[in-house]
């Protein structure tokens, strides 16, 4: 079958840097999505990555490895405004799109 | 950037009626709109693709008359819900692809619908 795992929760402190990995197994691969996810909202766009490496965009960068199966957001200088849930989604074959569960970030001041 | 309207943010109807959901793309054609469901703390499940001009496709488990899903024009797909029942009080996201994007353009998702049924 097919699967994305993310932590469930995660909790950093205002100003800090916090990664947020995502292991995914599924059938083909065509491409892995970030979004933020506030509570009670819709999701929004972050990142995207197909090829191996790290894509950077301002305090957020995405690094992908196929081989391994494996995603991170980064997400630097935090800001309080960034508690949200973050949700990895992978593109397989048939690109359809596969969500991990989401991990909830936390940041204290 | 592209977005996506949805409407209404929130509905309360009650059991046995009807609902409707507008989504639409509001600076960009999309000829496939996608229709989730999220339950609290859980992550997004897609329920149907919508395809201008022709049938939606259900995901397997959703009932497709009682999720109606209607794609008439590029910018417009709309699902309604029948027959409500307070099951099926969930949020509601919508979300499109630009025609124009490759098969790997990231969703712009609506803001979506939060339906309570009692």
């Amino acid at each position: 079958g097919q699967n994305i795992d993310q932590p469930t929760e995660m909790t950093a402190t205002e100003g800090a840097i916090v990664q947020i990995n995502c292991t995914y197994q599924t059938s083909g691969f065509n491409g892995l999505f970030w979004y933020q996810q506030h509570a009670g909202e819709a999701p929004t766009f972050l990142s995207y990555n197909v090829l191996d490496g790290l894509e950077e965009k301002g305090r957020f960068s995405s690094f992908l490895s196929r081989s391994k199966g494996y995603s991170y957001l980064l997400l630097k200088e935090l800001q309080m405004k960034d508690s949200a849930s973050y949700l990895c989604a992978v593109r397989d074959s048939n690109y359809q799109l596969i969500w991990g569960a989401g991990t909830k970030l936390i940041i204290k001041p | 950037g592209a977005v996506v309207s949805q409407h209404p943010s929130w509905v309360i109807c009650k059991s046995g009626t009807s609902v409707k959901i507008e989504c639409r793309s509001l600076d960009f054609q999309a000829t496939t709109m996608f229709w989730y469901r999220q339950f609290p703390k859980q992550s997004l499940m897609l329920m149907a693709t919508s395809n201008e001009g022709s049938k939606a496709t259900y995901e397997q488990g959703v009932e497709k008359d009682k999720f109606l899903i209607n794609h008439a024009s590029l910018t417009l797909s709309t699902l309604t819900v029948t027959s409500a029942h307070p099951e099926d009080s969930s949020f509601y996201i919508c979300s499109a692809r630009e025609t124009r994007g490759t098969g790997n353009s990231p969703l712009h998702f609506g803001n979506g619908t939060r339906l309570t049924v009692t």
